[in-house]
């Protein structure tokens, strides 16, 4: 079967840095998404990653190593509207999109 | 401005009273999904539409159709929902089904039923 894993809660500190990490198995690997979702609300789109490496976007980052089916989603000078749910999802040979069931993340002040 | 629209935010149903959410957008997507997200688990993909073509889910209940009469508008209709189909229903559009495009959501109908 098809599986996306990521820890259910993070608590982070106003101002500090926090690592948000994805494991997935797949059928197949098309690219990987992140995306925020604030409670109640739509997720929006973070960043996407298909090679190895790192994708820095302004406070956030993205990594990816395809050979170990990980990823990760770095956060730095973490403000309170951060606090959202991040969602890992992968794209398989089929090109549909497999979703984890996000990661909390709680910043205390 | 918004881009995927989702009508209405909130809807309360009665137990087994059929009920259509919709969905519209500006962005001339050829792709749009629906997705069924209960609290703090992933979106389920429900249908999606390449353009007119139709793909079911294997999963999903018989008790939830779609129409998308043009490229705009997508409908979700619930044909007699049930206590557990009580959840966040998200539509989302993109470009194509592939590579690196994204899949832009509206804001969601959270759905009750009584």
């Amino acid at each position: 079967g098809q599986n996306i894993d990521q820890p259910t809660e993070m608590t982070a500190t106003e101002g500090a840095i926090v690592q948000i990490n994805c494991t997935y198995q797949t059928s197949g690997f098309n690219g990987l998404f992140w995306y925020q979702q604030h409670a109640g609300e739509a997720p929006t789109f973070l960043s996407y990653n298909v090679l190895d490496g790192l994708e820095e976007k302004g406070r956030f980052s993205s990594f990816l190593s395809r050979s170990k089916g990980y990823s990760y989603l770095l956060l730095k000078e973490l403000q309170m509207k951060d606090s959202a749910s991040y969602l890992c999802a992968v794209q398989d040979s089929n090109y549909q999109l497999i979703w984890g069931a996000g990661t909390k993340l709680i910043i205390k002040p | 401005d918004a881009m995927v629209i989702q009508n209405p935010r909130y809807q309360v149903t009665q137990f087994g009273k059929p009920v259509t959410l919709s969905c519209s957008q500006t962005l001339n997507h050829n792709v749009m999904y629906w997705y069924q997200q209960k609290s703090s688990q992933a979106p389920k993909l429900l249908f999606h539409y390449y353009d007119k073509d139709f793909n079911n889910e294997a999963d999903t209940p018989d008790n939830f159709q779609s129409r998308r009469p043009n490229t705009s508008f997508c409908f979700l209709d619930i044909r007699s929902p049930g206590l557990g189909d009580a959840a966040m229903y998200l539509c989302a559009t993109s470009r194509t089904s592939g590579g690196s495009d994204i899949q832009y959501f509206g804001a969601g109908t959270r759905l009750s039923v009584l």
